[in-house]
């Protein structure tokens, strides 16, 4: 079955520093990976996504994601921090049948 | 254009309880899928209905379930309340033909509490 880890349950950055959440698939094919965000009592929202189009995959708020086939990685990351982008990240996997299969996530804190 | 709309936000429930949550998916989407975010944890998939049908489903006990309405609304109903089912519940809507690959639309969740 497929699957995630993401690796860290918090990671904290200093604002302005670069951000980089991990995570890592488990699949025997090309999944199709996804990051979303979850702000304080609110739902998902989709950050990116890959679909083999292309292996760099810019998203919103200035995010993007590798896909590295090599590693099973989809690491997502920014270049600055804002005090804005703290929230809960999910790495998440589709293996094509509609069900999308998340991690178990990554508490971002920005320090200031 | 509304988004995905669940009701109610909040709910505490004794052990034993039935409760009911709802789901109106976002206009133009006939999917609706239902996720368990317990605290701490990633969203895991209850189900997934279409054509008020169930069309798959996850590792949940026959406790949960669920229905599609004609206009795509959608409810969860979970027997037997366990101190465990404490979670927040995600309604999720898609597109069946474009799939969860062009991304699911999700509402900001029931906080189900169980006493």
């Amino acid at each position: 079955a497929q699957s995630v880890t993401q690796l860290g349950s918090h990671v904290s950055v200093s604002e302005g520093a670069l951000v980089l959440l991990r995570c890592n698939y488990s699949s025997s094919v090309p999944p199709y990976l996804f990051w979303y965000v979850q702000y304080p009592n609110q739902g998902l929202q989709l950050l990116l996504k890959y679909t083999s189009a292309a292996t760099l995959v810019k998203g919103i708020n200035g995010f993007e994601a590798e896909f590295k086939k090599s590693e099973t990685s989809f690491h997502l990351t920014k270049p600055s921090a804002h005090m804005s982008d703290a929230a809960e990240y999910f790495c998440a996997v589709s293996p094509g049948d509609d069900k999308i299969i998340f991690g178990k996530g990554t508490r971002l804190h920005i320090l200031p | 254009d509304a988004g995905v709309t669940q009701s109610p936000t909040h709910l505490i429930k004794t052990r034993g309880q039935q409760v009911t949550l709802r789901c109106s998916p976002k206009s133009g989407h006939d999917t609706v899928s239902w996720y368990q975010q317990a605290l701490g944890q990633g969203p895991q998939f209850i189900f997934q209905y279409y054509e008020e049908e169930e069309r798959q489903r996850g590792n949940f006990p026959d406790r949960f379930s669920g229905h599609q309405f004609p206009n795509y609304s959608s409810e969860l109903n979970v027997n037997a309340l366990l101190l465990g089912d404490s979670a927040l519940y995600l309604c999720a809507s898609s597109l069946l033909q474009a799939g969860a690959l062009y991304g699911y639309t999700f509402g900001s969740g029931t906080r189900l509490t169980v006493v």
